[in-house]
């Protein structure tokens, strides 16, 4: 089992749709949590930090369930600019050798 | 440009030749990554630096892999020795971390692309 699971898609949805992603993660020490966004041919950048109060950026809500070991992504009012791959991440806690773990994305398609 | 430098851009090498990558973190950052990427899949942690002290090293790097930071700056990432399957982006990241890694934020370079023919 991977340590980060994604749906890998393609979610493809007209602009103005809401879309949604999960992700689970296997190790329950796991202490802090993102969402990187990676277009096409480019390297990931961070898009958003995940609280386990939730946390929202615009368009963009975050959460988290650290019962679940699940965390989620909600872009509303999707854009053609959100068309990209966004790579939920863990960090699994100091000490690891793993550092900030990837999963493998998510491809998203925002049709005109 | 004051972000993640990496050179270089792409790497084209024959099988078993060595190739050298080169990464400039942004300056303040003290803690830097490499990262490998295959088409498809999300970055693998290959090793990490605080500082010039390489720190840890995923079981990913094989003996063939050497990675230094000699001054605490700059970083390259040797492969010796490449096969086909070693291709793939090789990236780079740099963070600044004083305390707790609990909000640590990564900053990647954009990649050398490695093809092994």
């Amino acid at each position: 089992r991977k340590e980060v699971e994604q749906d890998p898609g393609p979610f493809n949805v007209p602009e103005g749709a809401t879309v949604a992603f999960n992700c689970t993660y296997s190790n329950s020490a796991s202490q802090s949590f993102f969402w990187y966004r990676q277009d096409c041919r480019k390297e990931p950048k961070l898009l958003m930090s995940v609280y386990s109060s939730g946390n929202e950026d615009g368009r963009f809500t975050a959460q988290l369930n650290r019962a679940s070991q699940y965390i989620s992504l909600l872009i509303r009012d999707s854009k053609l600019s959100d068309s990209a791959t966004y790579l939920c991440v863990v960090n699994e806690g100091v000490g690891s050798a793993r550092q900030l773990t990837f999963g493998s994305g998510t491809q998203l398609t925002v049709l005109p | 440009d004051t972000g993640v430098s990496q050179n270089p851009r792409h790497k084209i090498t024959k099988r078993g030749q060595n190739v050298t990558f080169r990464c400039d973190p942004i300056s303040e950052h003290n803690r830097l990554y490499w990262y490998r990427q295959t088409l498809g899949q999300g970055p693998e942690f290959l090793t990490y630096f605080q500082n010039e002290a390489q720190l840890e090293k995923s079981r990913l790097l094989s003996d063939r892999f050497s990675a230094e930071r000699p001054k605490g700056s700059f970083s390259t990432l040797e492969i010796q020795r490449t096969e086909q399957g070693d291709s793939a982006m090789y990236l780079c990241a740099s963070s600044f971390q004083g305390g707790s890694r609990a909000n640590e934020k990564l900053f990647f370079g954009s990649g050398t692309q490695l093809s092994v023919l």
